[in-house]
């Protein structure tokens, strides 16, 4: 079966502005987790969603929002970038998000902020 | 809230060399303990996970992992390397109310000379 899909690959965007990035997981997959990969601070995690509810948040400014739509496709939003915003962000999907069943992760978007 | 500590950031290895890298966490209720591998320029990929069970958990390529509950260690190993693992490694471990976050350590990068 397909994996996680993450759309774009690669962001360049300009400071102040906002960006969406899209995650496809796994068919059957209702849990959708984001993480931040930066090579200063390592994983870290932004937010994760199941059956359309936010069910966790981690430690990141409002400007960080995200949403997850009926079909489980998730997206996430940055308003107002920052140049610190210049990371891998990458989706993990699972199927209920608890870990036994284990967290599948895909490509990841780069997002550079000029 | 859970941290994950990885003793090592860097580690070089000549072939056939055998691998253990450190990864020890804090918490004290139940986990599912995780090792993932970056490959250069590719995405995550689950080596192998602890959920219950046997402490020694086999993944794949050979690798395996020990679970030691009295020292909060899930120590990952591989008794012969080979250039084809020259990877970033990170450890992982999900736990807490929900179990649907993933907490990593800040990665081992892993050089393997041929």
């Amino acid at each position: 079966k397909a994996g996680v899909t993450q759309t774009p690959r690669y962001l360049i965007k300009t400071r102040g502005q906002q960006v969406t990035l899209s995650c496809s997981p796994i068919s059957g997959h209702r849990s959708v987790s984001w993480y931040q990969q930066t090579p200063g601070q390592g994983l870290q995690f932004l937010f994760e969603y199941f059956s359309e509810t936010q069910r966790n948040k981690g430690n990141f400014p409002g400007r960080f929002s995200g949403r997850q739509f009926s079909n489980s496709r998730s997206e996430m939003n940055v308003s107002t970038l920052e140049l610190g915003d210049s990371a891998l962000y990458l989706c993990a999907s699972s199927q209920s998000g608890q870990g036994a069943y284990g967290y599948t992760f895909g490509s990841g978007t780069r997002l550079t902020v000029v | 809230a859970q941290s994950v500590s990885q003793h090592n950031h860097h580690v070089i290895l000549s072939e056939a060399a055998s691998l253990e890298l450190g990864c020890n966490y804090s918490y004290g209720g139940t986990v599912n303990l995780f090792w993932y591998v970056q490959y250069p320029g590719q995405h995550l990929q689950l080596l192998l996970k602890y959920f219950s069970g046997d402490p020694l958990v086999k993944g794949i390529k050979g690798f395996e992992a020990e679970f030691i509950k009295s020292k909060f260690s899930f120590n990952l190993r591989k008794p012969s390397v080979q250039w084809s693992d020259t990877a970033e490694y990170f450890c992982a471990v999900n736990a807490g109310e929900g179990y649907s976050t993933l907490t990593f350590g800040k990665g081992t990068m892993l050089l393997v000379s041929p």
